[in-house]
């Protein structure tokens, strides 16, 4: 069963912050925040993920609050590439991931 | 350095009909997993390997699937007799012990 819930469409201007939700209120002490995004036809893409601290690679940020029951995914500048399906997971100590059905971004010209 | 490969991409049979679909792993992942994704839906887990063990075969319907992973590298699933709710996208996924996944491109099997 899914772990998480986030909303099931967003859209997004290009050029512009996406930022997408996550919530998780039911997650452990020791379970990690997984992003993975799928863009249609292909497999899931590992995105960002995070315990306590917020995080930043070359793709996003991921903004952990701090009770951990929530987060955030920013795509600082939206590109229409990043049309996809965004996964918030939360990965169990068995290195388990349950999938939800995930948030649709499109990014609008 | 290569992905996660699968084979084949596309797949179309007829129901009754056997299928296999193939996975290489990411070289030195030690944990392979099979997905099932219906369309609208997030991935599900059918199958977890440690090595050449199935550590999480929980979720595999083993009436008519199965799967193995001889030498703890490659790994094939294979579904005898296909039946039209078979229908989906599987998934292959490779990763260390703990750690992000990585999936390859993944199988859409469609059964008439």
């Amino acid at each position: 069963d899914a772990k998480t819930t986030q909303p099931p469409s967003m859209d997004c201007a290009e050029g512009r912050a996406a930022n997408l939700p996550c919530n998780h209120s039911t997650i452990s002490g020791n379970e990690y925040v997984y992003w993975y995004r799928q863009i249609h036809s292909q497999g899931p893409q590992y995105i960002i993920h995070g315990l306590k601290n917020n995080e930043t690679n070359e793709m996003a940020s991921l903004i952990i609050t701090e009770d951990r029951k929530s987060s955030t995914l920013i795509l600082p500048h939206a590109t229409l590439r990043d049309t996809a399906v965004y996964y918030c997971i939360v990965r169990d100590t068995g290195n388990q991931f349950y999938f939800g059905t995930g948030t649709s971004l499109t990014v609008i010209p | 350095e290569a992905g996660v490969v699968q084979s084949p991409r596309y797949k179309i049979i007829e129901k009754k009909q056997p299928v296999a679909f193939w996975c290489n792993p990411i070289s030195g992942h030690n944990t392979l997993y099979w997905y099932l994704q219906n369309l609208g839906q997030g991935p599900e887990l059918l199958i977890r390997y440690e090595n050449e063990e199935a550590v999480d075969d929980s979720q595999l319907p083993k009436d008519r699937f199965s799967a193995e992973r001889l030498k703890g590298v490659d790994s094939t699933l294979k579904i005898q007799p296909a039946e039209l709710g078979d229908s989906a996208v599987y998934l292959c996924a490779s990763s260390l012990e703990t750690g992000g996944q990585y999936f390859g491109p993944g199988t859409r099997l469609t059964v008439l």
